[in-house]
């Protein structure tokens, strides 16, 4: 079974500057798919960024980006340029693309509260 | 385009009752997952449905029920409510078979069993 760790249950950043959040994952798995996803208080989970295992390029939207460590089975988050807006529960899951029972299913961490302070 | 829909947004239920929560998913997305999101546990896939047939299924027990129509609507349903149901249940969609956008998400149901 795989297994997604987030070991920062919560971080803080000032408005404007540069923020990383964690994340570790256990897999026997060599086909697989990796996402952030944001959940803000409003509880809607929304997307930010998602990556392929079979990528070595680190994916990219705007301001966020991931470095993606497929030995080490890390996969951070970068926030640059932090805005209020981006304060919310963050949460790194895991999907594997091997079918059966992991069809729909994705594993998540416990989570990282963001909180970007003015 | 309209996101995923999911109703009733809040629930109280007593102990022993059933309940049947509804997810429409983003049109022309097939497969619908379900979730479960509590403070002690995270969140914890329930099942996953594609042109109305389970093809995954979590630990949950058989009190947790799910089915998906004809038109990708889906519901989910739990019998004999217990205190420990209380969560936020929240369904995704996508359009299938390949993982190619990742899974959009509905803003959930808060149910409360007292």
């Amino acid at each position: 079974a795989q297994t997604v760790t987030q070991s920062q249950p919560e971080m803080s950043v000032q408005e404007a500057e540069t923020v990383t959040l964690s994340c570790t994952y256990d897999t026997s798995e060599n086909n697989y798919y990796l996402f952030w996803y944001k959940q803000p208080p409003s509880r809607q989970m929304i997307l930010v960024i998602r990556q392929e295992a079979y990528k070595q390029q680190n994916a990219t939207e705007n301001r966020f980006s991931v470095n993606f460590q497929k030995a080490a089975k890390s996969f951070s988050l970068k926030i640059s340029d932090s805005q209020l807006g981006d304060t919310a529960m963050y949460f790194c899951a895991f999907m594997s693309n091997a079918g059966g029972t992991s069809y729909g299913k994705l594993t998540f961490g416990q989570g990282t509260i963001l909180t970007v302070h003015p | 385009k309209a996101g995923v829909t999911q109703t009733p947004r809040y629930l109280i239920k007593t102990r022993g009752q059933q309940v049947t929560l509804s997810c429409s998913p983003i049109s022309g997305h097939r497969s619908v997952s379900w979730y479960q999101q509590t403070p002690g546990q995270g969140l914890q896939f329930l099942f996953e449905y594609f042109s109305e047939t389970q093809r995954n299924k979590g630990n949950f027990p058989g009190r947790f029920s799910g089915r998906q129509f004809s038109n990708s609507r889906s519901e989910m349903n739990v019998s004999t409510l217990e205190l420990g149901d209380s969560a936020l249940y929240l369904c995704a969609s996508s359009f299938g078979r390949e993982v190619v956008d990742g899974y959009t998400f509905g803003s959930g149901t808060r149910l409360t069993v007292v």
